[in-house]
């Protein structure tokens, strides 16, 4: 019982390239997040998955796209890289959508270059 | 809107002092209140939240809707304490908002 997974741990992109961070959760939960971690800014959610099949804006979705593949999946797209996305990027996902409790994957560390 | 406050990003104790993580939250509705840790190279994990009022590794945390705020307290701390903390509010518009964090540096 892996909990969240998140892939890859560690990645470095040049200014316009694409990549996408994958996230499974083997919990059987509806609901799935992708947030942000920044110094000095906390985590901010990028964009949210209430249950498979929708997908939702959160604070700053700007640069990002998302897919809730299935109700395990829920990857996170970024189309042309930024140095402004230079983060640690985290998964989460909830039993159902409206709990406070999340559990979080490890966790992926992004440089734009 | 929503928002939750850390006024402190670090705070440092010496082991067996108090300890006292602020909180305070902007929110009109009905609060749902959490508190979140984050340990040196593990991932980010439920502590504890207001619902339950439950103490969790000897954190209590009481809330205070007049004051809006949900501290996070331990008598006496442990270096093993030492490790990211934050506050988080969940609505009933299906997003959890977290804190900046406030890192708890315990002094051996």
């Amino acid at each position: 019982n892996a909990g969240v997974t998140q892939t890859p741990k560690f990645q470095v992109l040049k200014t316009g390239q694409s990549m996408t961070l994958q996230c499974a959760q083997d919990m059987n939960h509806n609901s799935m997040y992708w947030y942000r971690q920044d110094p000095g800014m906390g985590l901010r959610l990028i964009y949210y998955s209430a249950s498979e099949g929708t997908t939702d804006k959160g604070e700053v979705p700007n640069g990002y796209n998302v897919s809730r593949l299935n109700k395990r999946e829920f990857s996170l797209r970024l189309e042309s890289a930024a140095p402004s996305q230079t983060s640690v990027y985290f998964c989460a996902s909830s039993e159902v959508a409206d709990t406070g409790e999340l559990f979080f994957g490890e966790g992926s560390r992004l440089t734009v270059l | 809107a929503q928002r939750v406050t850390q006024p402190e990003k670090l705070l440092s104790v010496f082991k067996g002092a108090p300890v006292e993580l602020k909180c305070n939250y902007s929110y009109s509705g009905s609060p749902e209140l959490f508190w979140y840790v984050q340990y040196s190279r593990q991932r980010l994990q439920l502590l504890l939240r207001h619902i339950s009022r439950e103490s969790i590794k000897g954190f209590t945390a009481d809330l205070n809707k007049g004051e809006t705020s949900f501290h996070l307290k331990k008598p006496f701390a442990q270096e093993e304490d030492s490790a990211m903390y934050y506050c988080a509010l969940n609505t009933r518009y299906q997003k959890v908002t977290f804190g900046i964090g406030t890192k708890l540096q315990v002094i051996p």
